[in-house]
């Protein structure tokens, strides 16, 4: 699976949207993004995923790059329960057969 | 969503214990099940890769005898821990994913082992 790259933290105030950024350049065509997110202590939750269009759903909105080297997660309006490390991941299988190799992700604080 | 359940939540037991973790998913048929460890200010580790009715695929490091996966039907995946040390201390954490492609694992919330 193609590596990720991600700040290690962010700041964001809550209510304001928060922007995370994943680099994948070496992401292959069949390859697809997921996020997901751990809250501490609690198992990783799913947020998103995608392959070559953006995708939204009631958690997030994904953009995914032209090119599929980079995406950026949105969550429209922040709330303090949002605090929690999100992962990049891309995954060949989409998602089901193979394990996640999941990197360190980016600690995303909402100040309130 | 998908649910997965975990269980239980947290265990505290003596060295030389054996361990016994179930996952169960709730309202899907899980064929794939995975499970990881976290170690504190670390990232998910997986451990292994069972599919309903067969055996398990360890990843490299990981002793298969030491940590004994059953997947024998389409709802229950269960990790046992033997001979449990202190070293293997640890956040275990499953998921499981169904038949439907492309669709992504769902994680139950983890058990907290410590072992005295």
């Amino acid at each position: 699976d193609a590596k990720t790259t991600q700040p290690p933290s962010m700041d964001c105030a809550e209510g304001r949207a928060a922007n995370l950024p994943c680099n994948h350049s070496t992401i292959s065509g069949n390859e697809y993004v997921y996020w997901y997110r751990q809250i501490h202590s609690q198992g990783p939750q799913y947020i998103i995923h995608g392959l070559k269009n953006n995708e939204t759903n009631e958690m997030a909105s994904l953009i995914i790059t032209e090119d599929r080297k980079s995406s950026t997660l949105i969550l429209p309006h922040a709330t303090l329960r949002d605090t929690a490390v999100y992962y990049c991941i891309v995954n060949k299988s989409g998602g089901g057969a193979d394990g996640l190799t999941f990197g360190k992700g980016t600690h995303l604080i909402i100040q309130p | 969503g998908a649910v997965v359940s975990q269980h239980p939540s947290r265990v505290i037991c003596k060295s030389g214990t054996s361990v016994k973790i179930e996952c169960r998913s709730l309202d899907f048929q899980a064929t794939t099940m995975f499970w990881y460890r976290q170690f504190p200010k670390q990232s998910l580790m997986l451990m292994a890769t069972s599919n309903e009715g067969s055996k398990a695929t360890y990843e490299q490091g990981v002793e298969k005898d030491k940590f004994l996966i059953n997947h024998a039907s389409l709802t229950l995946s269960t990790l046992t821990v033997t001979s449990a040390h202190p070293e293997d201390s640890s956040f275990y954490i499953c998921s499981a994913s169904g038949r439907i492609l492309n669709q992504p694992q769902h994680f139950g919330d983890g058990t907290r082992l410590s072992i005295l």
